[in-house]
C-alpha cells in the first residue's frame, strides 16, 4: 500500500523563478493539504483540496496556488519565488474531514532552496 | 494560533518510558488530541488520537485526563529511533480539520 509520495525531494531554483511540486495521496485518500516547514519550525498550513476545488487557505500570499487533478494528485506552484520560501514543503492526504476523523498521512516532502 | 503547549525539550534513557505532556485548556467537548512525531528529514508521521476515553496502539498510549484540559503520550519503553519532534494537536473541524502545528517537544533518547 503506497503511502503518500511527494516528487522531487530535492531542488535548487533562483529568486523570481517560478516551482511546481507534485504529490499523489495514499491509496483511498481523495483529500490533499499542503505545509511549508521552515527550518526549525514546525509545518505552516498552507491550503487543502478535495474535490478538485480549494478548500481552507493558510495565511499564504496569492504566490501560492495548487491544483487537484481527477485521480486526486494534487501540485502546488509557488511564483516570482523569494529567499524566504526555502522551506521543506509537505503534502498530506486524508479522507474528507466530514466523513469523520481521519489522521493525516503525510509524505516525505520536497527540499526547496532558493538562491 | 496552535490550541496547545508543550515543553520545548525532553530526554529519556533508553528503554525507559517517556511521558510527554500536553496542554489544551481551550479544547470543546467534541475536539479530538491528536499526536504526531517527525523523525528528522521525514515527513510527520500520525501515532494516536483520542477524545475523552484513554487509547493505546502497538506505538503508544494516550492518557487524557478527566477534564480533557490536558494529555500525556506514553512510549512505553523507549528505543533511539524514538527520537524525534512530538507534535500534540488538536484539530479546527470547523476548518476543515487543518492541523496548526506549535513547536512540539524535541525528545532525545539516549543510551
Amino acid at each position: 500500500d503506497a503511502g503518500v509520495t511527494q516528487s522531487p525531494t530535492h531542488l535548487i531554483k533562483t529568486r523570481g523563478q517560478q516551482v511546481t511540486l507534485r504529490c499523489s495521496p495514499k491509496s483511498g485518500h481523495d483529500t490533499v493539504s499542503w505545509y511549508q516547514q521552515a527550518l526549525g519550525q514546525g509545518p505552516q498550513f498552507i491550503f487543502q483540496y478535495y474535490e478538485e476545488e480549494e478548500r481552507q487557505r493558510g495565511n499564504f500570499p496569492d504566490r501560492f496556488s495548487g491544483h487537484q487533478f481527477p485521480n486526486y494528485s494534487s501540485e502546488l506552484n509557488v511564483n516570482a519565488l523569494l529567499l524566504g520560501d526555502s522551506a521543506l514543503y509537505l503534502c498530506a492526504s486524508s479522507l474528507p474531514a466530514g466523513t469523520g476523523y481521519s489522521p493525516l498521512h503525510f509524505g516525505n516532502g520536497t527540499r526547496l532552496t532558493v538562491t | 494560533d496552535a490550541k496547545t503547549t508543550q515543553p520545548p525539550s525532553m530526554d529519556c534513557a533508553e528503554g525507559r518510558a517517556a511521558n510527554l505532556p500536553c496542554n489544551h485548556s481551550t479544547i470543546s467537548g467534541n475536539e479530538y488530541v491528536y499526536w504526531y512525531r517527525q523523525i528528522h528529514s521525514q515527513g510527520p508521521q500520525y501515532i494516536i488520537h483520542g477524545l475523552k476515553n484513554n487509547e493505546t496502539n502497538e506505538m503508544a498510549s494516550l492518557i487524557i485526563t478527566e477534564d480533557r484540559k490536558s494529555s500525556t503520550l506514553i512510549l512505553p519503553h523507549a528505543t533511539l529511533r524514538d527520537t524525534a519532534v512530538y507534535y500534540c494537536i488538536v484539530p479546527d473541524y470547523n476548518q476543515g480539520g487543518k492541523l496548526i502545528f506549535g513547536q512540539g517537544t524535541e525528545l532525545s533518547v539516549k543510551p
